[in-house]
């Protein structure tokens, strides 16, 4: 069973509405991450938290707005999203330490999949 | 019409043969790399990974090959199960803070 737990598994919205996708980790890692994966690609780095301050953003559009409460929470906020932005979204997480570079594996929650109408 | 980039590179083995799996990665400044195992309807899980300082590593039944000169990754799973059937990707990790690039993928199909 993944340590990484991602709500809802299933989300279906229209392109008015306004939804977050959650990430839960218990294993005191203090990255976390969104990656967007499509049908038969490989996974797409969208957002990097560090010490939950945002560290990386992938130039992604302002329709998702990520979010870190805290150290073993991510979410992402969804509105106005098109009809492209239909993925499986996965939530990582990570060891990280300040000043010096993160060289461990990243583990994946089961995602959330996304279908925007 | 049909889109491109649908399909995924896919190798059928038979089961008990050893299969390879290989990696073309892009920045040569990437000195960390993993492979990750991701099952139909699940996430990616990590296999092994390899630091620029090496060139093979060994896991169980798994190893990772890395040649820097032609920035190329390979993994050999030996005596491969049904259970490994899935899609492999390597993921790069460039000389910065907290940041992994996925390769292509490879869709691996164990005949029983």
């Amino acid at each position: 069973d993944t340590e990484v737990t991602q709500t809802p598994k299933h989300l279906v919205m229209g392109m008015t509405n306004k939804k977050s996708l959650k990430c839960e980790q218990h294993m005191g890692h203090r990255a976390m991450y969104w990656y967007k994966q499509k049908a038969k690609k490989p996974p797409e780095l969208m957002f990097v938290y560090s010490y939950e301050k945002l560290s990386i953003n992938e130039s992604v559009p302002s329709r998702f707005s990520p979010e870190c409460p805290n150290s073993s929470l991510l979410n992402l906020h969804l509105h106005a999203l098109q009809p492209e932005d239909s993925a499986l979204y996965l939530c990582a997480s990570s060891q990280a330490g300040r000043g010096v570079r993160n060289t461990g594996e990243l583990f994946f929650g089961e995602g959330s999949r996304l279908t925007v109408l | 019409g049909e889109s491109v980039g649908l399909h995924l590179p896919t190798l059928s083995v038979q089961e008990g043969d050893n299969s390879i799996i290989n990696c073309a990665y892009s920045n040569s400044a990437s000195d960390y790399f993993i492979w990750y195992k991701q099952e139909s309807g699940k996430g990616p899980q990590f296999i092994i990974d390899i630091r620029s300082n090496m060139d093979k590593r060994q896991g169980q039944r798994v190893t990772v090959l890395l040649n820097k000169t032609v920035k190329h990754l390979s993994l050999q799973i030996a005596a491969t199960q049904p259970g490994d059937s899935a899609v492999y990707f390597c993921a790069e990790n460039p000389y910065n803070f907290n940041k992994f690039y996925f390769g292509s993928g490879t869709k691996l199909n164990v005949k029983p």
